[in-house]
């Protein structure tokens, strides 16, 4: 079985502050893993994801995320934050060897608020 | 390249009545996915298709949700009879590669 665990449902940085935001998985086969963005009444965007190879991985919009097996975490981070990063974010699992099921197993998001 | 499309975009309905969602995938996606938001919540994958043949069901509550994918191409997600526990986001996404999803904009149902 799967599971995200989304540390802090509401997290407030100041414009140009460095963003940071948890996650934590649990997965019983090798993962791979996603953030997505919700701005508000719109859909998921994806913003990067981690499937093999370099544990950095980069994404849209200047974010970034490393994937550390020994921790279980893939945090999300941006060196400077912008008005317009205001939304919410999810991040999610899937299992590698689940063979045709690509279920996405979704952590229970986090708020993002900038301000001034 | 058009994204996924869903409509309604909004929808309110009584409880014990019925409802249906619609979803156009990216063209050329064999996979189709509708998922459950519920406010506060991450999404919950309801059903996955692979064409038109359902690979992943289980979460799906099948004593009132329906869906069907004919012909392998656009999908309808129906709700009978709703309760007020069924308000959520319908999320509608579709993936062509199974390590990507593209979402569409959701159908935000709210039971009364």
């Amino acid at each position: 079985a799967q599971s995200v665990t989304q540390l802090g449902s509401h997290v407030s940085v100041s414009e140009g502050a460095l963003v940071l935001l948890r996650c934590n998985y649990s997965s019983s086969v090798p993962p791979y893993l996603f953030w997505y963005v919700q701005y508000p009444n719109q859909g998921l965007q994806l913003l990067l994801k981690y499937t093999t190879g370099a544990t950095l991985v980069k994404g849209i919009n200047g974010f970034e995320a490393e994937f550390k097996k020994s921790e279980t975490s893939f945090h999300l981070t941006k060196p400077s934050a912008h008005m317009s990063d205001a939304a919410e974010y999810f991040c999610a699992v899937r299992g590698v060897n689940t063979g045709t099921a690509s279920k996405l197993t979704f952590g229970t998001g986090t708020r993002l608020q900038v301000t001034l | 390249e058009a994204g996924v499309a869903q409509s309604p975009r909004y929808k309110i309905i009584e409880k014990r009545q019925s409802v249906a969602f619609w979803c156009n995938p990216i063209s050329g996606h064999a996979t189709l996915y509708w998922y459950q938001q519920i406010l506060g919540q991450g999404p919950k994958l309801l059903i996955q298709f692979q064409n038109n043949g359902v690979v992943d069901d289980s979460q799906l509550p099948k004593d009132r949700f329906s869906a069907e994918r004919l012909k392998g191409v656009d999908s309808t997600l129906k709700i009978q009879p709703a309760k007020l526990e069924d308000s959520a986001v319908y999320l509608c996404a579709s993936s062509l590669a199974v390590t990507e999803q593209y979402f569409g904009p959701g159908t935000r149902l709210t039971v009364t």
